[in-house]
């Protein structure tokens, strides 16, 4: 089965500063999405970001961004400029036609 | 406003009591499903369902029941709930199974079998 790992169950950074969660997953299949979602105090599930395995191009939302690495089976996020609006929980998570996964998590504070 | 509408967002119970927790999408999706969030366990799926009359058993499947005989309702059944199943409980749905299709969330229940 497959399996998403999250290495750091929290982090911390600075206001204005950039920080980067860590992502790793292990599959056998070729064609997958993965996706970070942001869960903030309020519990709500909001996505972030997603990319296609099969696009070589890192995504890019506003301030975030990912740093693909098929071959290594990593997708770490990067936030940039990090706002107190940052802080809540990140869910790394893959999905295949045949399965859907998440991580365990990171906690991100933002430090004022 | 396109939404997946969960309920209760709290609820506390004692073991063996059956309960329902009701979830219901207006997006005409085709994939729902339900998860329960633990902490250093992340979410993990309960049951999915691809469509109407048609439903799967996920990764932690016990102690659960679901029903999708309409397409916009997905409810989560505990007929005898035990203190183990004390946790945050997800529903979501897709436009449909396939990967690229991001999941749309209901605002949590928080269950407490005491």
């Amino acid at each position: 089965a497959q399996t998403v790992t999250q290495s750091q169950p929290e982090m911390s950074v600075q206001e204005a500063e950039t920080v980067t969660l860590s992502c790793t997953y292990d599959t056998s299949e070729s064609d997958y999405y993965l996706f970070w979602y942001k869960q903030p105090p309020s519990r709500q599930m909001i996505l972030v970001i997603r990319q296609e395995a099969y696009k070589q191009q890192n995504a890019t939302e506003n301030r975030f961004s990912v740093n693909f690495q098929k071959a290594a089976k990593s997708f770490s996020l990067k936030i940039s400029d990090s706002q107190l609006g940052d802080a809540a929980m990140y869910f790394c998570a893959y999905r295949s036609n045949n399965d859907m996964r998440f991580g365990a998590g990171t906690r991100l504070t933002v430090k004022p | 406003e396109a939404q997946v509408t969960q309920n209760p967002r709290y609820l506390i119970t004692v073991t063996g009591k059956k309960l329902t927790v009701t979830c219901s999408q207006n997006m005409n999706h085709e994939y729902m499903s339900w998860y329960r969030q633990d902490p250093g366990l992340g979410l993990r799926q309960i049951y999915y369902s691809m469509n109407v009359e048609a439903t799967d058993k996920g990764d932690v499947p016990e102690g659960y029941k679901v029903s999708r005989k309409e397409k916009r309702n997905f409810p989560l059944i505990l007929e005898s709930p035990s203190p183990n199943q004390t946790s945050l409980y997800f529903c979501a749905s897709s436009l449909s199974r396939t990967q690229r299709e991001k999941l749309f969330f209901g605002s949590g229940t928080q269950l407490s079998v005491l």
